[in-house]
């Protein structure tokens, strides 16, 4: 099976911009969460979406959304960008998500705002 | 990470064993987890174990489990150069749904 893909890889935006990223999770799972990892926080839950529902949120501002689509890929989307939303942005997918789902880390996408 | 405690760094030896620490907070974490994440990689798990468990072993690595006391262990037997990572612990929490908290990880050194 193919793993948990993100694109793109690598972004540079400039502040006040607004920016969008993409994740594919394993074929056949169904729960995409998405984490912040900056060196200072380490890394932050987002929020986690389930057959296209958001059922899980962590404590960020509303200028991060995320969506969920039929087919389980997933978007986030960041907007009024700021200096501190520089930060790796990782994609998890699992079965079903529920205490105990395993989950299967994309590579990330490498944010940078100028 | 928010109530999931870990040293930062830990440097051995090759051939050594390491043993890297958690402490977590939520009496309701299910499961536990370990994961690796090497330079410019995404986080790979690596194990993990339930909460009604107090050890599992998974060929190099051992899991030990202390739930009184909320601690968490990883041991890596026979530490080689390719283990140089950081080792992030994370708890699956209930929190209406679930979502789980990760450490802020540790930093393994291995010195050949």
């Amino acid at each position: 099976k193919a793993g948990v893909t993100q694109t793109p890889r690598y972004l540079i935006k400039t502040r006040g911009q607004q920016v969008t990223l993409s994740c594919s999770p394993i074929s056949g799972h169904r729960s995409v969460s998405w984490y912040q990892q900056t060196p200072g926080q380490g890394l932050q839950f987002l929020f986690e979406y389930f057959s296209e529902t958001q059922r899980n949120k962590g404590n960020f501002p509303g200028r991060f959304s995320g969506r969920q689509f039929s087919n389980s890929r997933s978007e986030m989307n960041v907007s009024t960008l700021e200096l501190g939303d520089s930060a790796l942005y990782l994609c998890a997918s699992s079965l079903d998500g529920g205490a105990g789902g395993k989950q299967f880390f994309g590579p990330g996408t490498r944010l940078t705002v100028l | 990470g928010e109530d999931v405690e870990q040293s930062l760094f830990l440097s051995v030896r090759e051939g050594d064993s390491s043993v890297i620490n958690c402490t977590y907070t939520d009496s309701s974490s299910t499961y536990l987890y370990w994961y690796k994440q090497e330079p410019g990689a995404g986080l790979q798990l690596l194990t993990y174990i339930f909460s009604n468990m107090d050890m599992k072993q998974d060929q190099r690595l051992t899991v030990l489990l202390n739930k009184k006391d909320k601690h968490l262990s990883l041991r890596i037997a026979d530490t080689q150069t390719g283990d140089s990572a950081i080792y992030f612990c994370a708890e699956s929490r209930r929190t209406g749904g679930f979502k789980t908290i990760f450490g802020a990880g540790t930093r393994l050194f291995v010195k050949a």
